[in-house]
């Protein structure tokens, strides 16, 4: 069974383009999160959501809005992609705040 | 600022050939640290969490050891599935109501037959 799924996988657009990116969870946690993977595999958290509430908003351009419909899932939309968007995208679940968090598989964008 | 710093960047070991990751950090007051395993093209997989310095976990070949400024991951005789990217993060004072991790730039470990 899978813990933190994301879909889509793979994901390859043109520059201006509005995409989404999806998450859930079957963990039974409170608190979901996006992480940004650079080139050089560094991760840096994005948002983090606690009962679909926002709790963390890092310094990410308003281009990028994360939705949490429920507990269980967290979408990532991103509007007028730009070259510099092109990274993986990882989602990421805990208990709780501050908690061991469980990661997703990834999501790799390429814009052109 | 909360800083973390892995080292080495990267290592090459034979089977069998044990050896340590090590992970500084700098932190306003560390509430947790947390080792991390990333395969090729996956998302972190989660091995340990230590809290308090003298801390220490195990599992299989890894062993996680904690004190009060770096923790280290001792690989004891590795086997070439060991070999991923480990990377190693904090929960300090400062992040810890917002739950914000902070990652290091990770170790990338290569075992050879």
């Amino acid at each position: 069974d899978t813990a933190v799924s994301q879909t889509p996988k793979y994901l390859v657009t043109q520059m201006g383009n509005d995409k989404s990116i999806k998450c859930e969870q079957n963990l039974g946690h409170d608190t979901m999160y996006w992480y940004k993977q650079d080139s050089k595999k560094f991760l840096k958290i994005m948002f983090s959501y606690n009962n679909k509430e926002l709790i963390i908003n890092e310094t990410v351009p308003n281009r990028f809005s994360p939705k949490s419909p429920d507990k269980a899932h967290l979408n990532l939309h991103i509007n007028s992609l730009e070259l510099g968007d092109s990274a993986v995208y990882f989602c990421a679940s805990s208990r709780d705040r501050a908690e061991t968090q469980y990661f997703g598989p990834g999501t790799r964008l390429l814009v052109l | 600022e909360d800083q973390v710093t892995q080292s080495p960047e990267a290592l090459r070991l034979q089977e069998g050939e044990s050896s340590s990751l090590n992970c500084s950090y700098t932190v306003s007051g560390l509430r947790g640290l947390f080792w991390y395993r990333q395969d090729p093209g996956k998302g972190p997989e989660f091995l340990f969490t230590l809290y308090s310095a003298g801390e220490e976990k195990e599992k299989e070949r890894l062993k996680a050891t904690l004190t009060k400024k770096e923790s280290f991951l001792h690989i004891t005789a590795p086997k070439p599935e060991d070999s991923a990217t480990y990377l190693c993060a904090v929960h300090s004072d400062r992040s810890y109501n917002t739950d914000k991790l902070i990652f290091g730039t990770g170790t990338r470990l290569q075992v050879f037959p």
